[in-house]
C-alpha cells in the first residue's frame, strides 16, 4: 500500500516563528497536496506539485511556501506563522496515471 | 468543477446497509463521481469512483443514475468502524489535480 507520511502528528509553535510541516510518500507519485482543514470549511487547497521543483498555487497559498526537491518529499512552509494559521494541514499524493489521492494521516498545528 | 449535495448526518444500525446519496445535477459527461470518507482525527480515505456504469470493491458499491444526476454510496454491512464523514466529489477525468471537498455526511454506526 502507498503510505504518505507526515513527521508530526502534533505541533505547537510560537506566533512569528517559522515551520516546516514535511511529508514523504513511498510510491513515487509524481502529485502531491498540501490542504488545510479547518472547522465549517472542510479541506482547502494551499499548494500542490506535479514534478520536482514544479509549484501551483491552490485556493488559500498566502501565507504558505512550499518546497519539492525530490519526487518524495513535498515541504510546506508556513515563513512566519501566525494564529489564523491553527490547523489540521493534510499532505496527498497521486499517481498520474490514476486518478485516488492517497492522504497522510494529517498534522495538528497550534500557533500559540 | 461540478458541486455536489449531501445530507449533513445520517444514522445507520450495525450490521445493516447503509445508503448515502449524492446529487449533482451539473454533472459534466466527462466527470468522474469520487467517495472518499474521513475517520476522525485522521486523513481521508478513498473509497470508490465511478464514470457511468455502477462500481463494486471491497469497500463498497457506487450506483449512478442513468442520468449521472445522482449517486448512492452503499456500505453492505456497516460496521461500527464505518462512523465517518463521507465526501462525495465530482471531478473532471482530465484533472488529475486538486480536489474539492464539501461538507460531506456525517455517518453514525450505532450498536
Amino acid at each position: 500500500d502507498v503510505k504518505v507520511t507526515q513527521s508530526s502528528r502534533y505541533l505547537v509553535k510560537r506566533t512569528g516563528e517559522k515551520v516546516f510541516l514535511e511529508c514523504v510518500q513511498d510510491m513515487d507519485h509524481e502529485n502531491m497536496f498540501w490542504y488545510r482543514q479547518d472547522p465549517g470549511l472542510g479541506l482547502r487547497l494551499i499548494y500542490f506539485s506535479y514534478d520536482v521543483k514544479m509549484k501551483e498555487k491552490g485556493d488559500i497559498p498566502e501565507g504558505y511556501s512550499v518546497s519539492r526537491e525530490k519526487k518524495e518529499r513535498f515541504s510546506l512552509i508556513l515563513e512566519s506563522a501566525s494564529t489564523n494559521q491553527t490547523s489540521m494541514y493534510l499532505c496527498a499524493s497521486q499517481d498520474s496515471t490514476r486518478y485516488g489521492y492517497t492522504f497522510g494521516s494529517g498534522t495538528r498545528l497550534t500557533v500559540v | 468543477d461540478a458541486k455536489t449535495t449531501q445530507p449533513p448526518s445520517m444514522d445507520c444500525a450495525e450490521g445493516r446497509a447503509a445508503n448515502l446519496p449524492c446529487n449533482h445535477s451539473t454533472i459534466s459527461g466527462n466527470e468522474y463521481v469520487y467517495w472518499y470518507r474521513q475517520i476522525h482525527s485522521q486523513g481521508p480515505q478513498y473509497i470508490i469512483h465511478g464514470l457511468k456504469n455502477n462500481e463494486t470493491n471491497e469497500m463498497a458499491s457506487l450506483i449512478i443514475t442513468e442520468d449521472r444526476k445522482s449517486s448512492t454510496l452503499i456500505l453492505p454491512h456497516a460496521t461500527l468502524r464505518d462512523t465517518a464523514v463521507y465526501y462525495c466529489i465530482v471531478r473532471p477525468t482530465d484533472s488529475w489535480g486538486k480536489l474539492q471537498f464539501g461538507a460531506g455526511t456525517q455517518v453514525v454506526v450505532t450498536p
